[in-house]
């Protein structure tokens, strides 16, 4: 079965300091993978993916991503963080449940990102 | 544009009671979800649906129930509330889920408390 691990529950990075959470994921197939984010009391939002066309992916608000099959990661990192970019963020990948030809996403769970001035 | 709309935002419901989580998605999106999300636990697929009338359990069905009648709506029940189903709930969609790189739109969640 596919899944995810997010390596780290927390993260705590200066404001203007590297950004980086790890993520790993296990899969027979070739995955589709995604990074969300979640700001407090609030849905998920798409920050990336990878649908195995260039490994390195670049997603909104200054993120990317890089797919390194070799190392079966997909780490999420931003050069310079800012006060805005804390949140929680997922991993997920995206495989057949039931092998019926219909995908759903499994997530990692969770990494808090938290700011510091 | 409206996305993925859920209702209601907050819910406390006594154990035992019934109740329905609304989901709607304006974008004439086949696949629609349903996610609970507990702290550490992160999200987890309780019922997905690939389109009207066809639904199919995920990984966490017990205590729900769920129709898909449009393919605008997909209502999930909680037929007999539990404190266990305490957690915040996503409705999430996309197109085809037969391609596995569409990407899956989220609600803004729906907060349930069972006392």
């Amino acid at each position: 079965a596919q899944s995810v691990t997010q390596l780290g529950s927390h993260v705590s990075v200066s404001e203007g300091a590297l950004v980086l959470l790890r993520c790993n994921y296990s899969s027979s197939v070739p995955p589709y993978l995604f990074w969300y984010v979640q700001y407090p009391n609030q849905g998920l939002q798409l920050l990336l993916k990878y649908t195995s066309a260039a490994t390195l992916v670049k997603g909104i608000n200054g993120f990317e991503a890089e797919f390194k099959k070799s190392e079966t990661s997909f780490h999420l990192t931003k050069p310079s963080a800012h006060m805005s970019d804390a949140a929680e963020y997922f991993c997920a990948v995206r495989h057949s449940y039931s092998g019926a030809g219909s995908y759903q996403l499994t997530f990692g769970k969770g990494t808090k990102l938290s700011v510091i001035p | 544009n409206a996305g993925v709309t859920q209702t209601p935002k907050f819910q406390v419901l006594k154990t035992g009671q019934s109740m329905t989580l609304q989901c709607a998605q304006d974008m004439n999106h086949e696949y629609m979800s349903w996610y609970r999300q507990d702290p550490g636990m992160g999200l987890r697929l309780i019922h997905y649906s690939v389109g009207a009338g066809i639904t199919d359990q995920g990984e966490v069905p017990n205590g729900y129930n769920v129709s898909r009648s449009t393919t605008e709506d997909f209502p999930l029940r909680l037929l007999s509330a539990a404190p266990s189903q305490t957690s915040v709930y996503f409705c999430a969609s996309s197109y085809s889920s037969g391609a596995p790189g569409n990407t899956i739109y989220f609600g803004e969640g729906s907060w349930l408390t069972v006392v």
